[in-house]
């Protein structure tokens, strides 16, 4: 069965700090992506990135960086010298390779509040 | 104009109504998925459908139905509908070719409420 867990139901922190937000996934499959999609409070899923399980290449895109490895099953996201604008809800997200049927399993979401 | 869109964006109704979520798309995908949002849950799949005659049950299909009315059209519909309905449905669209493999592109949500 397919499962992401997001571990860390909420998450403070003060403006510049950096922030790690920890997503594990579970899956059979040998092809497989992972997502990771931004919901402010305005209700709209924005999306940030997406992996596939062929590439564990590090990405880096501003002050954003996404750590994949295999080896633990783990797709980390950590924003460096978080802003007020970061504060949001994230969601980690899988969808199976096998049948390409695109669904989308999701963690349960991250809460990051940062204050100025 | 924004590529998925869905109406009503919010909406309050009694239970034992009938109500019916709308989605339309311009990308042109053959694709199209309705999920729920509760809080602390993350969001589930209700239905989704492949084309107009390819619909298939997700998740947490009881109490839903769906209609693909066209590939740009996907509407959701509660048939009598019960307050642990109350959430927020998110259409989304994909397509598994090309550059925008498996990405799925959501609307802005329908904010639904059951008294």
């Amino acid at each position: 069965a397919q499962k992401v867990t997001q571990a860390q139901t909420e998450i403070s922190v003060v403006e510049k700090e950096d922030v790690t937000l920890d997503c594990v996934y579970e899956t059979r499959d040998t092809t497989y992506y992972l997502f990771w999609y931004k919901q402010p409070p305005s209700g709209e899923l924005v999306f940030l990135i997406r992996r596939n399980s062929f590439d564990e290449q590090n990405e880096i895109s501003g002050r954003y960086s996404w750590n994949f490895q295999k080896s633990t099953s783990s797709f980390n996201f950590t924003i460096t010298a978080s802003q007020v604008v970061d504060s949001a809800v994230y969601f980690c997200a899988l969808s199976h390779g096998s049948g390409n049927t695109g669904k989308l399993i999701f963690g349960q979401g991250t809460t990051l509040q940062v204050k100025p | 104009d924004a590529d998925v869109t869905q109406t009503p964006r919010n909406r309050i109704t009694k239970t034992g109504k009938r109500i019916m979520l709308e989605c339309s798309q311009t990308k042109g995908h053959d694709r199209m998925y309705w999920y729920r949002q509760d809080p602390g849950l993350g969001l589930r799949l209700i239905y989704y459908s492949f084309d107009v005659k390819d619909i298939n049950k997700g998740e947490i299909s009881d109490g839903y139905s769906v209609s693909r009315q066209a590939q740009a059209k996907f509407s959701l519909s509660l048939e009598s509908a019960i307050p642990n309905q109350t959430a927020l449905y998110f259409c989304a669209t994909s397509d598994p070719s090309g550059r925008e493999n498996n990405e799925q592109f959501f609307g802005p949500g329908t904010r639904l409420t059951v008294l």
